[in-house]
């Protein structure tokens, strides 16, 4: 079974530091990988997402995972946090499988808190 | 375009009442998805739909029913509310062609 685990349930830096939020999955097949960003009182907004290729994935809003399959990782990060980045991150997994429905496995999130 | 709309924003209810979350996309996608998040446990699928006419039970579909009469409608009915059944609800949809999900704004209800 798939499983996802987001280390640390808050995560709080200063402006203009590096973004961290580590990710952990378990899968018994390659799977897909992903980020979204959920921002107060919103949906959630995918910030990049990993399938096959290149291991270090670029996304919006300057942030960027790196697929460690040794590791299994997908951590994210950003190089100098703004304070719009203020919001919970999920990361998710999902079997690598063409067509039809795909399961979404989340993880429980990190709340980010950026501070001047 | 619009995207994915959910109705209501928001809703108190009394238990053991009938309530139906509503779920509306206009991009054509075959697959749709309900989640509820609660703190903590990230979001949970409750129901899915590969396409029109099918459905499937998710992690969490217990109290929960849903129907796929056509593509861009994907509600949600909740037979006798309980007062577990709190939460933030989103509504996704993805193309059956690609893996990448995308969410309504959200329906939070509340359970008395």
């Amino acid at each position: 079974a798939q499983s996802v685990t987001q280390l640390g349930s808050h995560v709080s830096v200063s402006e203009g530091a590096l973004v961290l939020l580590r990710c952990n999955y378990s899968s018994s097949v390659p799977p897909y990988l992903f980020w979204y960003v959920q921002y107060p009182n919103q949906g959630l907004q995918l910030l990049l997402k990993y399938t096959t290729g290149a291991t270090l994935v670029k996304g919006i809003n300057g942030f960027e995972a790196e697929f460690k399959k040794s590791e299994t990782s997908f951590h994210l990060t950003k190089p100098s946090a703004h304070m719009s980045d203020a919001a919970e991150y999920f990361c998710a997994v999902s079997p690598a499988r063409a067509g039809g429905y795909n399961k979404l496995i989340f993880g429980a999130g990190t709340r980010l808190a950026v501070h001047p | 375009i619009a995207g994915i709309t959910q109705a209501p924003t928001s809703q108190i209810l009394a238990a053991g009442r009938r309530m139906t979350l509503r779920c509306t996309q206009d991009m054509r996608h075959n697959a749709m998805y309900w989640y509820r998040q609660d703190l903590g446990l990230g979001l949970r699928l409750i129901h899915y739909s590969n396409t029109a006419g099918t459905t499937g039970k998710g992690e969490v579909p217990d109290g929960y029913s849903v129907s796929r009469a056509n593509t861009d409608d994907f509600p949600l009915t909740l037979a006798s509310a309980v007062p577990s059944q709190t939460s933030v609800y989103f509504c996704a949809s993805s193309d059956s062609g690609a893996s990448t999900q995308y969410f309504g704004p959200g329906t939070r209800l509340t359970v008395l």
